[in-house]
């Protein structure tokens, strides 16, 4: 699997966009991005998945690049709530069960 | 509705020492994940059940971890002579689909400490 590359940690302030930002430069063309996070003493929370379009749900966005080699998750009007490890990772869809975490980035929401 | 749930959520245990660690996933869950996380460090993937079938265990760490999941519902996570480098959380994980990395619905993690 490809691997991802993210920042260590973020401040984004109540109300405004939180834009955490995955480098994956080595993605395969069958692999997607798939965010989950992880608030403190909580299990990992699966967020959104993409291929190579844009997405949304009620949590977030994810924008990935024509190229793949980047994507950015973006929570709209981040919240107390949101401070949490936010990871990206990288996999094929078929045949995929194993979620292969990195550290990930330590989003901080501050008031 | 009910999420995936373990028990205990925190253990104690002195080197040498046997645990079991219980997971109960969602009702209907086809998919079943065991993943442990030391401190300061992301989830690592230990084994897969598919209902009752234990399909990769490639991530148990050594012949002293045994998970087993009977029918297809409930599983157990069986540590045996506990060593301090088993201290970490231990995390359940479900999915209602056959074999995915989305839609995976973790439990809480029970908190592992071997002195």
């Amino acid at each position: 699997d490809a691997k991802t590359t993210q920042p260590t940690s973020m401040d984004c302030a109540e109300g405004r966009a939180a834009n955490l930002p995955c480098n994956h430069s080595t993605i395969s063309g069958n692999e997607y991005v798939y965010w989950y996070r992880q608030i403190h003493s909580q299990g990992p929370q699966y967020i959104i998945h993409g291929l190579k379009n844009n997405e949304t749900n009620e949590m977030a966005s994810l924008i990935i690049t024509e190229d793949r080699k980047s994507s950015t998750l973006i929570l709209p009007h981040a919240t107390l709530r949101d401070t949490a490890v936010y990871y990206c990772i990288v996999g094929t869809v078929a045949g995929n069960y194993k979620l292969t975490f990195g550290k990930g980035t330590l989003l901080t929401v501050n008031p | 509705g009910a999420g995936v749930s373990q028990s205990p959520r925190y253990k104690v245990a002195k080197r040498g020492q046997d645990v079991a660690l219980r997971c109960d996933p969602i009702s209907g869950h086809v998919s079943l994940f065991w993943y442990q996380q030391a401190l300061g460090q992301g989830p690592e993937f230990l084994t897969y059940f598919q209902n009752e079938a234990q399909l990769d265990k490639s991530g148990l760490p050594s012949d002293r971890f045994f998970a087993e999941r009977p029918e297809g519902s409930v599983s157990t996570l069986k540590i045996q002579r506990t060593q301090q480098e088993d201290s970490a959380v231990y995390l359940c994980a479900s999915s209602y689909l056959a074999g995915s990395v989305y839609e995976q619905y973790f439990g809480p993690g029970t908190r592992l400490t071997v002195t």
